[in-house]
């Protein structure tokens, strides 16, 4: 079974500019997430998505992040203006939830590391 | 306060020994805990899954949840070098979706 996708891997901008991450699920997975993984600390859920609508994206800072998920499968993260403080790796997962309380078993991809010059 | 405290360490521990991780947590309605490992450059991976209080075994590892404290442990027997990496806890309620992450626990194994 392939794991989730990401690209790119790496990705160096100057602070103003836009950038975006694009991400594959696992096949058959409804839900995705996109978190922001700052150095020395764990991940903080930025939007998720059930199937391709929102279900949380209360800490995504709307004024410069902006997600789709179309079709409902690959997704993709965006930001513009970046700040310095954006330098983080950008992760995605996905889990085969199947409804309200039921388990989270969360599938990460190998993430996005922004450096914001 | 946190909703998930976790020591972010280092913890350095020779080959062979007994590791134990913690997480302390302040969220009562919280009955999904999980232990995920994480490699350098890569995304984290599910280690142990427990619902509410109890013990769960998976080989070399053990993970236990007090819920009356708050408290959850992840115990590594005959540890190996190749089980340094980053250890993160992580949480959820069975009303919300959404799963809250310790800062991690950076762990290392000397051959």
């Amino acid at each position: 079974e392939a794991g989730v996708a990401q690209s790119p891997r790496y990705k160096i901008i100057e602070k103003r500019q836009s950038v975006a991450f694009w991400c594959n699920p696992i096949s058959g997975h409804a839900t995705l997430y996109w978190y922001q993984q700052i150095l020395g600390q764990g991940p903080k859920l930025l939007i998720q998505f059930q199937n391709n609508g929102v279900v949380d994206d209360s800490q995504l800072p709307k004024d410069r992040f902006s997600a789709e998920r179309l079709k409902g499968v690959d997704s993709t993260l965006k930001i513009q203006p970046a700040k310095l403080e954006d330098s983080a790796v950008y992760l995605c997962a996905s889990s085969s939830r199947r409804g309200e309380g039921t388990n989270e078993k969360l599938f990460f991809g190998s993430g996005t590391q922004l450096s914001v010059l | 306060q946190k909703e998930v405290e976790q020591d972010p360490g280092p913890l350095s521990v020779p080959e062979g020994a007994i590791v134990s991780l913690n997480c302390t947590y302040s969220n009562s309605a919280f009955q999904y805990f999980m232990w995920y490992r994480q490699y350098s450059r890569k995304g984290p991976e599910l280690l142990m899954y427990t619902y509410s209080s109890g013990n769960k075994e998976d080989g070399r590892f053990t993970a236990q949840v007090d819920k009356s404290s708050k408290y959850i442990s992840l115990f590594i027997r005959d540890s190996q070098p190749s089980d340094s990496a980053t250890y993160l806890c992580a949480m959820g309620t069975s009303s919300a979706s959404k799963i809250i992450f310790g800062s991690g626990t950076r762990l290392s194994i000397r051959p």
